[in-house]
């Protein structure tokens, strides 16, 4: 059973604060991996993907891909109040075909002012 | 054009009506998902459509009825509901087995009374 696990939350942090989301996978062949940001009640947007051990910065955010370590991170520096959401990790099914996803439960963010 | 757009926003049915949930994308994407996620849950597969042909069903039930009339269309047809089907349905896209990143409609929020 392919398993993605994230701590649930709540993560609290305060406004302008670096917030640190972490995950880990179970696939050691898995080579895609992706951030959803999910507000209450909408559905995910994708804000990051990685492919390579390192890190990947876009504006606020900076994914960390550890494959050795079977892990992946997601900073988001200057944390603001409008980044409270649920975060959801998912790891591409290379087992499977077709490229479908496999999420872990995701870890509620909460940013005070 | 580059989003995912479902039809209807929001769904009210009773057990015994037939209704169907529409997901459009104009991006040229030849993969097509649909999920269901229930509240504080990650989003679950249920069908995966590959070039227009069903490569993924897991498991569902056969009261879900998938259908991809063409490239840009896909359609969930329901029939025979049970409340614990209620839940918010997501559809996604991606572009091709070579891409992985992969996009989310805004969803349709079903309620089987």
């Amino acid at each position: 059973q392919k398993e993605v696990e994230q701590n649930s939350g709540p993560l609290s942090v305060p406004e302008g604060a670096i917030a640190s989301l972490n995950c880990t996978y179970s696939d050691r062949g898995s080579q895609s991996f992706f951030w959803y940001r999910q507000y209450s009640g909408k559905s995910p947007e994708l804000i990051m993907s990685i492919y390579s051990n390192g890190d990947k910065e876009d504006g606020r955010f900076t994914a960390q891909l550890n494959k050795a370590s079977q892990y992946v991170s997601l900073l988001i520096r200057d944390s603001q109040p409008s980044d409270s959401a649920t975060y959801l990790c998912a790891v591409r099914n290379y087992g499977g075909s077709q490229g479908n996803l496999i999420f872990g439960k995701g870890t509620k963010l909460s940013v005070k002012p | 054009d580059t989003e995912v757009t479902q039809t209807p926003k929001h769904l009210v049915m009773g057990m015994t009506n037939k209704k169907s949930l529409k997901c459009e994308q104009h991006m040229g994407h030849r993969a097509m998902y649909w999920y269901k996620q229930k509240a504080k849950k990650p989003p679950e597969l249920m069908f995966v459509y590959s070039y227009e042909k069903l490569s993924i069903n897991e498991s569902v039930p056969s009261r879900f009825s998938p259908e991809c009339p063409n490239s840009s269309l896909l359609n969930l047809h329901l029939h025979a509901l049970q409340p614990e089907d209620s839940a918010l349905y997501l559809c996604a896209s991606r572009l091709d087995r070579s891409y992985n990143e992969q996009f989310f409609g805004p969803g349709t929020r079903l309620t089987v009374l």
